[in-house]
């Protein structure tokens, strides 16, 4: 079957840096996606992979491995309002988007 | 003027009621998507309409309709609802509905509960 996993939550201190990893199963691979998500709020755009290696974008970066089924996002320096759910998903061989249930990421001062 | 705009924010309902929500996008998309949005849980695909056409149905069941009037708004009605329903209701909008890298875009959800 298809599945997506990350882990449900995750803390850090402001100022630092913070890994949140998503491993992935699916039926082909065409590409993975990071949301971000606020408490009551839609979620929005993070980033695209489709090719294996590190994307850069400011403070975030996403990093894929097709052969391993594994992806994560890095966050540097931390502010209060990346406090958010981080979703990860997956488009398969159909184009259709598996997703993970979230990561919630608390950031303390 | 933010590009997907849900309406309710929050609605509570009794398990007779009927009451529909809509969804309106102004980025000039050609695909419309509800999505169900529960605790903890993966976002559970609902519908798919492509340029007002449903093209996908993932078995949902027949207390969800939804309509698709316009390229540019997306309705869902609830009726006989059950409390398992109580969930966060997610519309989004995408250029097309399938190919490679093609984003989301979100409105901010309706937060249901069905008492």
């Amino acid at each position: 079957g298809q599945n997506i996993d990350q882990p449900t939550e995750m803390t850090a201190t402001e100022g630092a840096i913070v890994q949140i990893n998503c491993t992935y199963q699916t039926s082909g691979f065409n590409g993975l996606f990071w949301y971000q998500q606020h408490a009551g709020e839609a979620p929005t755009f993070l980033s695209y992979n489709v090719l294996d290696g590190l994307e850069e974008k400011g403070r975030f970066s996403s990093f894929l491995s097709r052969s391993k089924g594994y992806s994560y996002l890095l966050l540097k320096e931390l502010q209060m309002k990346d406090s958010a759910s981080y979703l990860c998903a997956t488009m398969d061989s159909n184009y259709q988007l598996i997703w993970g249930a979230g990561t919630k990421l608390i950031i303390k001062p | 003027e933010t590009g997907v705009t849900q309406t309710p924010r929050h609605l509570v309902m009794g398990m007779t009621n009927k009451k529909s929500l809509k969804c309106e996008q102004h980025l000039g998309h050609n695909a419309m998507y509800w999505y169900k949005q529960s605790a903890k849980k993966p976002l559970e695909l609902m519908f798919v309409y492509s340029l007002e056409e449903r093209v996908e149905n993932n078995s949902v069941p027949s207390r969800f309709s939804p309509e698709c009037p316009n390229s540019s708004h997306l309705f869902l009605h609830l009726h006989t609802l059950q409390p398992e329903d109580s969930a966060l209701y997610l519309c989004a909008s995408s250029p097309t509905p399938t190919g490679g890298g093609e984003k989301l875009f979100f409105g901010s959800g309706t937060q249901l509960s069905v008492l």
